[in-house]
């Protein structure tokens, strides 16, 4: 079955960087686009980041456009979320995400905590 | 970017109620369309995508509808577990985006 395991949530101060991890198994994860959401305390779910089968193409949110980097190694099965210039507005639970067929955000990880603050 | 609206963003219902909510994007999203249930301290669900394909393993009182700007949710009979938020998603054009939300909650 397919999972999706997220690491690297951590506490920093603004203005440090952080890198999260998402190892998949139970797909072909080479053959797919991944992608990262996330969602503020009590706060809505938020698309971040896509990458593509590849790793060619990728498209962001404004929001993090210029700070935040998606980059995948499919030897590892694994896709990064490289965060730069973090804010204490992104504080949130991050969520990486797979596609099955039609469906982009079919299946979904547990969830890493960021916590960005002084 | 596409913004979409959910409504309403709290909604009251017995056990056994039909319950719709509704979803409107900013412009046309063809059937470009995901429904998501997230319960607390949980990763959310999918439910519907493409609009009305129903997620294998997801029960038949769900079901979407709608294309362009106007969709909806439908339970057809609410039951303890349906109790959660649900989110609309876009996935017609980047960056995607979701609803705000909307909270069901029991009566």
């Amino acid at each position: 079955q397919v999972q999706l395991v997220e690491s690297g949530g951590d506490v920093v101060q603004p203005g440090r960087s952080l890198r999260l991890s998402c190892e998949a198994s139970g797909f072909s994860f080479r053959h797919y686009a991944m992608y990262w959401v996330r969602q503020a305390p009590g706060k809505g779910l938020e698309w971040l980041a896509l990458i593509s089968d590849d790793g060619t193409k990728k498209f962001f949110a404004d929001s993090v456009k210029g700070r935040f980097t998606i980059s995948r190694d499919n030897s590892r099965n694994t896709v990064y979320l490289q965060m730069n210039s973090l804010k204490v507005e992104d504080t949130a639970v991050f969520y990486c995400a797979a596609p099955e067929g039609a469906a982009p955000l079919a299946y979904w990880g547990q969830g890493t905590l960021v916590t960005v603050s002084s | 970017d596409i913004q979409m609206t959910q409504s309403p963003a709290t909604l009251s219902a017995y056990v056994g109620d039909r319950v719709t909510i509704t979803c409107r994007a900013s412009q046309t999203i063809s059937s470009w369309l995901g429904w998501y249930q997230q319960k607390p301290g949980k990763a959310p669900k999918l439910l519907i995508y493409k609009a009305s394909s129903l997620e294998s393993g997801v029960p038949s009182r769900f079901s979407g509808s709608g294309s362009g700007t106007e969709f909806t949710l439908s339970i057809s009979s609410l039951q303890p577990d349906d109790f959660a938020t649900y989110y609309c998603q876009q996935y017609d054009s980047y960056p995607w985006t979701f609803g705000q939300g909307t909270k069901v909650e029991i009566k």
